[in-house]
This record gives C-alpha cells, structure tokens and sequence, in this order.
C-alpha cells in the first residue's frame, strides 16, 4: 500500500520568509502524480500545485514550488515571501495512475504565517 | 461556475441512526470521490463513484454506501453509527478521463453522540 509522510507536525514563518514542508511517499509504481493541497480553518481544501512523475522539471505555481527527488521519494513544497493567508493545514497527497484518481493523503502540517 | 457544493454543512446524530450526506460536483464532472476526515488527520478515501457505479472503495466496512445519479451527483450514506464516525466528510470531484486533479467541497461535518 501506498504512504505518505509529512514529519513537520507543526511549523511556523514570519511573514515574508521562506518556508519550506516536507513530504516522503513510497510507492513500487512509477506513473503517479503528487499534490500538495491547502487547508485553511474555512476547511476547504485548496489545489497549491501538481506533479507528474514523469517530468523532470519542477513544478511552480507563482510563490509556491516543489523540489521533487523522485529517487528519494520525496517532494517538498517551498513558499516563498510568506502571506498571512498562507496560514493552514498543508497535506501532502499521491494518486497512482493506474488504479485512478483516489488520493493518499499525508497526515498533515499545520503552518502559521507570524506578523 | 459553481464549484463542488455539499449538503449539509453540519449534522448531529446519535449512535445507532443511519446519515445520508449529499454532493454535486463542479460542472463538467464526471467522478465523485468520497473522503472522511477526522479531526487532525488527513482525509482518507471512502470510495469512488463514476458513471453510476462505485469505481473504487478504500479500506472502509459495508456501513459505508454511496450512490451517484445520473446528474453526477452523489450520496454518502453511512448506516449503524458509531462514535467513531465523527468526522468531517469531504466530497471531491474530478473528470473521469484524464485530468488528474480533484476539486473538494467545503465537507459535512459529522458529529455522533
């Protein structure tokens, strides 16, 4: 079975820095995606940024990106100039082509963003 | 556009009832895919309906049963509760071909006393 680890419980920035969560995954199979989505306390869950495992190039969304080490198995989300509105649960998530679209969700990190 | 809406937004129950939780997926989706959340972890998959059919199912007993309509969308029912059900249950969706991203609702927080 596929898992997902996020072993950053908790983390905190001040605004503007640069902060960066951690996510490991194991898998046997190598067509996949990874996710990271965005939890604020209004509790719905927000897309931050995609991979697909099969490019090489990392992937950026504006503030956000990923450094993905697919030998490693592990895909980090790097938020750069810090916003109050970054606070939020961030999870990690890994869908494996070929069993369809059902997500593995990481436990979790629970980010604040300090003024 | 109307993005993934489900109802209702909070229920009590009390052990032993049965609960049908509702969803309608974002226009132009095919596939909804059930998680439940409990408080401080992340969302686990319940199961997956596309076309009408469950596509999919995780790790979750027969209590748990769904339906899709030919709308697209969904229900979640969960039969017998028990305490242990307390969660907060999301609805996502997607398309069925292709594009690997899944859209959530806001979830139906669920509390068992």
């Amino acid at each position: 079975a596929q898992t997902v680890t996020q072993s950053q419980p908790e983390m905190s920035v001040q605004e503007a820095e640069t902060v960066t969560l951690s996510c490991t995954y194991d898998t046997s199979e190598s067509n996949y995606y990874l996710f990271w989505y965005k939890q604020p306390p209004s509790r719905q869950m927000i897309l931050v940024i995609r991979q697909e495992a099969y490019k090489q190039q990392n992937a950026t969304e504006n503030r956000f990106s990923v450094n993905f080490q697919k030998a490693a198995k592990s895909f980090s989300l790097k938020i750069s100039d810090s916003q109050l509105g970054d606070t939020a649960m961030y999870f990690c998530a890994f869908m494996e082509v070929l069993y369809g679209q059902n997500f593995v969700f990481g436990p979790g990190t629970r980010l604040s963003v300090l003024p | 556009d109307a993005g993934v809406t489900q109802s209702p937004t909070h229920l009590i129950k009390t052990r032993g009832q049965q609960v049908t939780l509702r969803c309608s997926p974002k226009s132009g989706h095919d596939t909804v895919s059930w998680y439940q959340q409990a408080l401080g972890q992340g969302p686990q998959f319940i199961f997956q309906y596309y076309e009408e059919e469950e596509r999919q199912r995780g790790n979750f007993p027969d209590r748990f049963s769904g339906h899709q309509f030919p709308n697209y969308s969904s229900e979640l029912n969960v039969n017998a509760l028990l305490l242990g059900d307390s969660a907060l249950y999301l609805c996502a969706s997607s398309t069925g071909q292709g594009v690997y991203e899944q859209y959530f609702g806001p979830g139906t927080r669920l509390t068992v006393t």
